[in-house]
C-alpha cells in the first residue's frame, strides 16, 4: 500500500527566504507526482505535475524535483512572499491517487 | 468556465439522516473522484468513476454510495449519517488516471453530523 509523508508538517519563514518542502513515498511504481496548494476553506489547486520519466518541473518561482528510485520529491519556493502562505500537498498517481498530509506554510511580512 | 462545482457548500445533519452531495464538471473529464479530508490525515479517496455509468471503491468507501448517471455529474450519498462522517468532502475530475493530466478540484462541502 502506497504511503506518502511530508516534512515538515508546518513551517514559518520571513518574507524573501528560499525554502524546501519534502515529500516521500513508499512505492516507486508511479505515473506522476503532483504538488498542490490549498488555501483555507478552499479546494486544491494543482501547481506542478512531474511525470515519472522526468526529474523536475518549474513554474515561476516554484521548482519541483522527483527522485523516483529513492521515493522522494522536493518543492523549492524561491524568494517567498506572504501570498505563498497556504498548505502544500503532494500526491502520487500510481495504482491509486494517494495524498500526503501536507505542509502548512506561513510567510511572515 | 466553472470547472468543478460542488453543492451544497455547508450542511449540518443529525445522526441517521440521509443526504446527497452533488459534483458537476464542465471540462468533459472521464474520471471523477470523491475524497474526504480530515485533520492530520490528508485526503482519502472514497469512491471514483472512470466514466459514465461506472463507479469503483476507493480507500474508505464504507457508509457512502455514489452514482454517475451523466458524464458531467458525480453524486455522493450518505444513507444514514454518522458523526464519524463529519468531514470536508472534495470532488475532483481528470481526463484519465495515469496519463499525466492534473486533477481539478472543487471548493469542498463542509459536512457536520450531530
Amino acid at each position: 500500500k502506497q504511503e506518502v509523508t511530508q516534512i515538515p508538517a508546518a513551517l514559518s519563514v520571513p518574507e524573501g527566504e528560499n525554502l524546501v518542502l519534502n515529500c516521500s513515498f513508499t512505492d516507486s511504481a508511479i505515473y506522476n507526482l503532483q504538488w498542490f496548494r490549498q488555501d483555507p476553506g478552499k479546494g486544491l489547486t494543482s501547481l506542478l505535475l512531474i511525470q515519472s520519466s522526468q526529474r523536475e518541473q518549474t513554474s515561476g518561482r516554484l521548482n519541483a524535483s522527483l527522485d523516483k528510485s529513492s521515493g522522494r520529491s522536493t518543492l523549492y519556493i524561491a524568494a517567498s512572499q506572504p501570498g505563498d502562505s497556504a498548505t502544500y500537498l503532494c500526491a502520487v498517481d500510481g495504482q491509486n491517487f494517494v495524498f500526503g498530509p501536507g505542509t502548512r506554510l506561513s510567510v511572515l511580512p | 468556465n466553472a470547472g468543478v462545482t460542488q453543492t451544497p457548500k455547508f450542511r449540518v445533519l443529525k445522526t441517521g439522516q440521509s443526504m446527497t452531495l452533488l459534483c458537476a464538471q464542465d471540462m468533459n473529464h472521464e474520471y471523477m473522484y470523491w475524497y474526504r479530508q480530515d485533520p492530520g490525515m490528508g485526503l482519502r479517496l472514497i469512491h471514483y468513476s472512470v466514466g459514465e455509468g461506472t463507479t469503483a471503491k476507493g480507500e474508505v468507501p464504507d457508509g457512502y454510495n455514489v452514482s454517475r448517471l451523466k458524464k458531467q455529474n458525480f453524486l455522493l450519498g450518505l444513507e444514514s449519517a454518522a458523526p464519524s462522517q463529519t468531514s470536508v468532502y472534495f470532488c475532483a475530475s481528470s481526463y484519465y488516471m495515469g496519463n499525466n493530466q492534473p486533477q481539478h478540484f472543487g471548493d469542498g462541502t463542509r459536512l457536520s453530523i450531530l
